[in-house]
């Protein structure tokens, strides 16, 4: 089965200033990859999502993740946070061509603007 | 629109007791999903139903039943709760009978605690 390992589980960065949050996955076929966000006492919303195509994906909220598959990594970035993206971020990986609706998320990176 | 909605957004249980967790949404969609989420691991599937009448086991399916009533609601069961299953429960739900590359709506979340 599919995994996700997401590097950090906490990230503390000052407004304004860049952020990467990593992901790596494990899977023997390939893959769909996801980032969620979740707001405190909220479900998760999707940020964006890598089907095919270009390996570069633009998402809401000016979030951007990139697809490297010689490094099975997608890492989510964002050149200037805010004080609101403050959340929790969680990667998810599911295969191509199952039928199952089987994703699996990573354990989430808390991410937190400091002011 | 509601989207997905969940009930209770808390409960605490005593150790054998029985509950059932309610999920509805109103986009007609035809897939739903349980989750739970514990710190440090993410959220996990516990089971999913592609369409109205069908039900599947996901990682985590020990401890649970579930019914999806018709295309709208999709319940989850402790039929007796153990202290292991105090987690918040996440239902989601997405557009398509089956397949990986759906964006997943979720509910607010049940807070559970077995005690």
């Amino acid at each position: 089965a599919q995994s996700v390992t997401q590097l950090d589980s906490q990230v503390p960065v000052f407004e304004e200033a860049p952020v990467e949050l990593r992901c790596n996955y494990s899977s023997s076929v390939s893959v769909y990859l996801f980032w969620y966000v979740q707001y405190p006492n909220q479900g998760l919303q999707l940020l964006l999502k890598y089907l095919s195509g270009s390996t570069l994906v633009k998402g809401i909220n000016g979030f951007e993740a990139e697809f490297n598959k010689s490094q099975t990594s997608f890492h989510l970035r964002k050149p200037s946070v805010h004080i609101s993206d403050t959340a929790e971020y969680f990667c998810a990986v599911s295969h191509h061509g199952d039928n199952n609706n089987d994703m699996r998320f990573g354990a989430g990176t808390r991410l937190t603007v400091k002011p | 629109n509601a989207g997905v909605t969940q009930t209770p957004k808390f409960q605490v249980l005593k150790t054998g007791q029985s509950m059932t967790l309610q999920c509805a949404q109103d986009m007609n969609h035809n897939s739903m999903y349980w989750y739970r989420q514990d710190p440090g691991m993410g959220l996990r599937l516990i089971y999913y139903s592609a369409s109205e009448g069908t039900t599947d086991k996901g990682e985590v399916p020990n401890g649970y039943n579930v019914s999806r009533l018709n295309k709208r609601e999709f319940s989850l069961r402790l039929e007796s709760a153990a202290p292991s299953q105090t987690s918040v429960y996440f239902c989601a739900s997405s557009v398509l009978a089956g397949g990986t590359t759906d964006t997943q709506y979720f509910g607010p979340g049940t807070r559970l605690t077995v005690l």
